[in-house]
């Protein structure tokens, strides 16, 4: 257990309806990180931060936004959630000392827009 | 950003060894080789990683072809618990955060 924790495990949502999903992390680590993974894509990087109130985009950005007023937790949100945004959404953080080239991963939220 | 190939899916039986290949006939001289496995319903978990030469690790080993257009993970004795898609993964050398994951192998392991 890398002390990584995602709330909400599950969340089905209606369309057009705005969705925040957690990261919380015991590490202290600075970098965080938002994927999704849809059937036949493996994960795509949606977000990453690198420190309180720094982040940047990644692959598949639109219609996702993300903040992190504190260390421990990385927020991301869907504004207005679409049918395309159901998928799995990982979160993971990565060290800055020591083992810096391993990332670990949440267990995952499935959210489903319907 | 350099593109890895894997193959769609292996089978291997239990107690043997397995050789999971990966190419990335495009890949930098500065770019680093990353495995990560996906056990199913967990998120994805670090494996091993390398540059040029090859690589041992109490989950596995990663041999690096000479030219480093193509390496393999090595599992010595599979277990049922290895069962999982295998990700291979290249990743500049001062850029943690490009971090890019193809479709990956699935393993099956037989017992």
């Amino acid at each position: 257990d890398a002390g990584i924790t995602q709330s909400p495990r599950h969340k089905v949502t209606e369309t057009g309806t705005p969705v925040t999903l957690r990261c919380h992390q015991t590490e202290n680590h600075r970098y965080m990180y938002w994927y999704r993974q849809d059937p036949g894509h493996g994960l795509r990087l949606i977000h990453y931060s690198y420190g309180v109130k720094d982040t940047d985009k990644g692959e598949v950005s639109d219609g996702y936004s993300v903040s992190r007023s504190k260390t421990e937790d990385f927020l991301l949100t869907l504004e207005s959630a679409t049918s395309s945004q159901t998928s799995v959404y990982f979160c993971a953080i990565r060290p800055t000392t020591g083992r810096l080239a391993e990332a670990f991963f949440g267990q995952g939220t499935r959210l489903t827009v319907v | 950003d350099a593109k890895t190939t894997q193959p769609n899916s292996m089978e291997s039986n239990e107690e043997e060894p397995v050789h999971l290949p990966c190419n990335h006939s495009t890949i930098s001289g500065t770019d680093y080789i990353h495995w990560y496995r996906q056990l199913p319903s967990q998120g994805p978990e670090y494996v091993i990683h390398g540059l040029t030469s090859n690589v041992n690790n109490r989950m596995a080993s990663l041999a690096i072809a000479e030219d480093r257009k193509s390496s393999t993970l090595i599992l010595h004795r599979a277990t049922l618990r290895d069962a999982a898609v295998y990700y291979c993964i290249l990743r500049p050398q001062y850029n943690f955060n490009k971090f890019y994951f193809g479709s990956g192998t699935k393993l099956n392991v037989k017992p």
